[in-house]
């Protein structure tokens, strides 16, 4: 089955600063990589997706990248503010299918002002 | 358009009683998962579901659990003579398409 690493587990940065959460995954049929942030006793919330059929995608601050070849992508947080302090998980699919989401372990962000 | 909805937020059950977690979709959503996530750790696929039937249950313990989407009415997820290690957030995402999941705010487990 699908393995998705996730690093690092901690990542602490100044307000202002980048930041940047990197993921492998090991089944080369995935397809659908998108990204969670959970506030601690929240809900994981859909922040960004990306397919395979692109490298990159962005939505304001953040952007997502894709390695098909090397097998992984990363969330990149750009003008970090201490909003964006949370736990942010990666998941790899095979879209449409119906397959489940496997999950990272996840990446505790803290933004310090 | 509400979003996923969970109830009970916070459940206590005590060793050997059962529990029962509820899921209502997003509007025009008909497909439902169900994830569990243990304190400080990722989430792990148990369930995925279409209305009325299951269509992959490879992440659920083959005993004391069970799930169904019935025809009417919420996406249940049931737990029988829970123990400890069953405390847990229990989450269930819905989609339109299979793809991108939305979750719902979870059902926090407590089993004393």
């Amino acid at each position: 089955g699908e393995n998705v690493e996730q690093h690092p587990s901690t990542l602490s940065v100044q307000e202002g600063d980048s930041a940047v959460i990197k993921c492998t995954y090991s089944d080369s049929a995935s397809n659908y990589f998108p990204w969670y942030k959970q506030e601690l006793g929240k809900r994981p919330q859909l922040i960004i997706d990306i397919r395979s059929n692109v490298g990159e995608k962005k939505d304001q601050r953040i952007a997502v990248t894709l390695n098909k070849t090397a097998k992984h992508f990363s969330l990149h947080i750009t003008e970090t503010q201490p909003e964006d302090s949370a736990v942010y998980f990666c998941a790899a699919s095979i879209a449409d299918s119906g397959y489940a989401l496997n999950f990272g372990k996840g990446t505790s962000l803290l933004v310090t002002p | 358009n509400a979003g996923v909805m969970q109830n009970p937020r916070h459940l206590v059950r005590r060793r050997g009683q059962e529990a029962r977690l509820r899921c209502s979709p997003m509007k025009g959503h008909s497909h439902v998962y169900w994830y569990r996530q243990l304190p400080e750790e990722g989430l792990k696929f148990m369930v995925y579901l279409q209305k009325e039937n299951i269509i992959d249950e490879s992440g659920m313990p083959k005993e004391r659990f069970s799930a169904e989407f019935p025809k009417e009415g919420p996406s249940i997820l049931r737990i029988q003579q829970v123990v400890r290690g069953d405390s847990a957030a229990y989450f269930c995402a819905s989609s339109p398409t299979s793809s991108e999941q939305y979750f719902g705010p979870g059902t926090r487990l407590t089993v004393t």
